[in-house]
Parts: C-alpha cells; sequence; structure tokens
C-alpha cells in the first residue's frame, strides 16, 4: 500500500541553524500539506502547496518558512534560522484532490536546543 | 479561541463498550476529517465527510451540519482502538484542528 515518508526521523539542531525537513508524497498525489503539533498541543496546519506553489499558508508560516518540490518526488520544509519555540513533530501530507483524504507521514520530531 | 471543541477530553472504556467522541466546531465548513493518532504520534485519516453519515468496519461518523456538530462512533470497541481522535475542519482553505480526545480501551 502506497505511504508517505519522511526523513529523518529525528532531527536535533542548535539554535539559528536551518533545517530541512524531507517528505517523499504517494505518487500520484497532486496536494500537498504540512502540519506541526509541539509536544503535548494540538495539530496545526502550516501550508498548502500545489503545482510548485503555496496554495494556502497559515500565520506560523512566516517568512523563516520556506516549502519545495526540488524534484518529482521530494517535497521539503525549510527553516531558516530555528527558534527554541520550532521544537515540535512535523507532519507532511498528500491527496490526491485539494482538501481530500489526506494521508500523513510519520512525522520528524524536531528538537531546537 | 477554539474553532474546534472536542468532547470528552479524556475517554476510558472497558473492551466492548459503545464509544461516541463529539465535535462541535464555529467556523464555516466545506469538509470534518476524522483523525486517530496512535501512541508513537502517526496520524491516520478516518473519514472526511461533508454530509451525513460514514461507516467504516465498526466506525461510523455522522456530521450535523446545521447544528455544526460531529461523532464519532465505535462499537464493539476494543484494546487496539486506544488512541488520540482528532476532528479537524475544513473552513475554505485552513485546516481547524480540535485539541483531541484521548481514548482508552481496557481489556
Amino acid at each position: 500500500e502506497p505511504e508517505v515518508t519522511q526523513t529523518p526521523s529525528h532531527q536535533v539542531t542548535q539554535m539559528g541553524q536551518e533545517v530541512i525537513l524531507r517528505c517523499v508524497p504517494i505518487s500520484n498525489h497532486l496536494y500537498f500539506y504540512w502540519y506541526r503539533q509541539i509536544l503535548g498541543q494540538k495539530v496545526e496546519f502550516l501550508v498548502s502547496f500545489y503545482n510548485n506553489e503555496i496554495s494556502e499558508k497559515s500565520e506560523i508560516f512566516d517568512d523563516q518558512f520556506s516549502v519545495e518540490r526540488p524534484d518529482g518526488s521530494n517535497f521539503t520544509l525549510k527553516i531558516r534560522s530555528t527558534k527554541l519555540e520550532d521544537s515540535a513533530m512535523y507532519f507532511c501530507a498528500s491527496s490526491e484532490r485539494f482538501w481530500a483524504e489526506q494521508f500523513f507521514g510519520p512525522g520528524t520530531r524536531l528538537t531546537v536546543l | 479561541k477554539n474553532e474546534v471543541e472536542q468532547s470528552p477530553q479524556n475517554l476510558t472504556a472497558q473492551e466492548g463498550e459503545f464509544i461516541t467522541i463529539n465535535c462541535s466546531y464555529s467556523v464555516g465548513i466545506s469538509a470534518l476529517h476524522w483523525l486517530q493518532q496512535h501512541p508513537g504520534g502517526g496520524i491516520v485519516s478516518l473519514f472526511m465527510l461533508s454530509s451525513g453519515k460514514k461507516k467504516h468496519g465498526r466506525l461510523i461518523a455522522t456530521i450535523n451540519i446545521q447544528e455544526k456538530h460531529s461523532s464519532l462512533h465505535i462499537t464493539a470497541s476494543h484494546p487496539r482502538d486506544s488512541a488520540v481522535y482528532i476532528c479537524a475542519v475544513l473552513d475554505g482553505n485552513q485546516f481547524y484542528f480540535g485539541t483531541g480526545t484521548s481514548l482508552t480501551v481496557i481489556p
């Protein structure tokens, strides 16, 4: 069964460093999403992406965040200069149609020290 | 301000019990998503619905658009159903998540 994969599973970084979180969506899906979940809190929407551009982004997704589909399979989330409060689990998801049923990756736990 | 409210926050049930988890929302709605988050953190989509009722195995989801309310029912609950159940509401292009209901099913 096709699945969304994410790498790494856990990333530890120093405050101020750049990180890139990687996702491989399901191959025939066209819509991609990033979410984050701070420990003990609810899941929060970050951004949706289609046709090589951002469709929608939340207030959380400020200038330090960017997304990219560098090739036909990967979908990345870059955090330019990490802050302590960026520590969270980051989930990637994909869907066949915009906001149709989404398939989630296993998440990347980001720890900023 | 919580756009999506879930109740109860925590629920403990005996194996075999019928379980209901509720979701109320204050935003407009295009669709509502029920998700299951396993203890390890992984998220699985259970249902996406915009009206009526959907059933998959022992799971049933209903939505009442007029009352801005959805319920997730689990029949014949089993310890493997233990997880956090999350309601998420799509309002236009924004997805609003509830804080989740933590379900523990005891053998």
